[in-house]
């Protein structure tokens, strides 16, 4: 049974461009959600979706947005990078009750130069 | 790695001594709670997790205990294997109503000397 894919798994990124992450959840798992990871701040939570909705937001900026389609593969963007947003991004997958496990993926590095 | 620059709390043991890794929480509300294991490169791995109405949970080598009253959560593990050094957090999440997010704790780092 494949884990959670995301890609890429490593990025670099010049100031002021955007990027999109990818994140394809376990099959059958229709919650995807999404963290940053910094040394300093530790797992935020970005935010969650299910069924192609946003069920809940974290207390990021604007410039952070997500998506989920169809078939539950979810991607996340950020534009206008900035260096503070250099961060280890994960991705979390659910069947999308209130209290199943959340299997993570390993990652995307993000480094914003 | 990932956790570099971060001000872990530290844990060292002794190959085959048990460990016993503490989180407080922060949220009253919270009812369900997770354990995740880090290790460098890689994503948080579940461990173990336990709900509100229970206040003691076991699996292989590892036991969660859960205290509401004071909100601490502690994961004890049997036995410790060098395979276990890595960074361990503990997450909470409150069920109630529209809320699917976890909320982890800062982590600890767990050295297992062999």
């Amino acid at each position: 049974k494949a884990g959670v894919t995301q890609t890429p798994r490593y990025l670099i990124k010049t100031r002021g461009q955007q990027v999109t992450l990818s994140c394809s959840p376990i099959s059958g798992h229709r919650s995807v959600s999404w963290y940053q990871q910094t040394p300093g701040q530790g797992l935020q939570f970005l935010f969650e979706y299910f069924s192609e909705t946003q069920r809940n937001k974290g207390n990021f900026p604007g410039r952070f947005s997500g998506r989920q389609f169809s078939n539950s593969r979810s991607e996340m963007n950020v534009s206008t990078l900035e260096l503070g947003d250099s961060a280890l991004y994960l991705c979390a997958s659910s069947r999308g009750q209130v209290d199943y496990g959340y299997t993570f993926g390993s990652g995307t590095r993000l480094t914003v130069v | 790695g990932e956790n570099v620059g971060l001000h872990l709390p530290t844990l060292s043991v002794q190959e085959g001594d048990n460990s016993i890794i503490n989180c407080a929480y922060s949220n009253s509300a919270s009812d369900y709670f997770i354990w995740y294991k880090q290790e460098s490169g890689k994503g948080p791995q579940f461990i173990i997790d336990i709900r509100s109405n229970m206040d003691k949970r076991q699996g292989q080598r590892v036991t969660v205990l859960l205290n509401k009253t004071v909100k601490h959560l502690s994961l004890q593990i049997a036995a410790t294997q060098p395979g276990d050094s890595a960074v361990y957090f503990c997450a909470e999440k409150n069920s109630g109503g529209s809320n699917y997010k976890l909320t982890f704790g800062k982590g600890t780092l767990l050295t297992v000397n062999p």
